[in-house]
């Protein structure tokens, strides 16, 4: 079955400063690539989402790349603010079927 | 349109107990699924159901037991409660196939057993 890895755990970052969240999948049948957002006591909501026959997506300080061969997508977010701080999800689909990363805690410091 | 509606909120269970928690969307989405959330170990899946009257078991199945008798409702029933299975639970529901959306979450249930 899908297995989804997710790097780093926690992620703590100055106030303007990019963070990076990088996640591997294993099922090369994925081919959806959506990452969310939750923040303390909420649901989680998508951010942004890549399909398989796309390399990147921006969508203002949020960007995901997708590397098809090696597995591998990224979440890029620049010039963090302090309201960014949540933990982040990764997710990969195939068919219906969604596996969550194990989360990514990110800080943002003022 | 409601989304997803998941009910209770909260949930203090004695155990040994037996309860239900509701979930119900309104998208007529296929793909239905429930997971478990608890400190430190993300989204885990339970149970899932890829249409009326088919499930299957996701990562953490024992002690949970599902039905989906329509589109609409995917219920999640803890059969005994135990210790174990205090934790934040979501229902959660997507369209399935080749255009998969994003999926779409319940409020949350957040069960203490006791």
């Amino acid at each position: 079955g899908e297995n989804v890895e997710q790097h780093p755990s926690t992620l703590s970052v100055q106030e303007g400063d990019s963070a990076v969240i990088k996640c591997t999948y294993s099922d090369s049948a994925s081919n959806y690539f959506p990452w969310y957002k939750q923040e303390l006591g909420k649901r989680p909501q998508l951010i942004i989402d890549i399909r398989s026959n796309v390399g990147e997506k921006k969508d203002q300080r949020i960007a995901v790349t997708l590397n098809k061969t090696a597995k591998h997508f990224s979440l890029h977010i620049t010039e963090t603010q302090p309201e960014d701080s949540a933990v982040y999800f990764c997710a990969a689909n195939g068919w219906g079927k969604f596996q969550f990363g194990a989360g990514t805690q990110v800080v943002v410091t003022p | 349109n409601a989304g997803v509606t998941q009910t209770p909120k909260f949930q203090v269970l004695k155990t040994g107990q037996s309860m239900t928690l509701q979930c119900a969307q309104d998208m007529n989405h296929e793909y239905m699924s429930w997971y478990r959330q608890d400190p430190g170990m993300g989204l885990r899946l339970i149970h899932y159901s890829v249409g009326a009257g088919i499930t299957d078991q996701g990562e953490v199945p024992n002690g949970y037991n599902v039905s989906r008798s329509t589109t609409e409702d995917f219920p999640l029933r803890l059969l005994s409660a135990a210790p174990s299975q205090t934790s934040v639970y979501f229902c959660a529901s997507s369209s399935s196939g080749t255009d998969n959306t994003e999926a779409f979450f319940g409020q949350g249930t957040r069960l203490t057993v006791v």
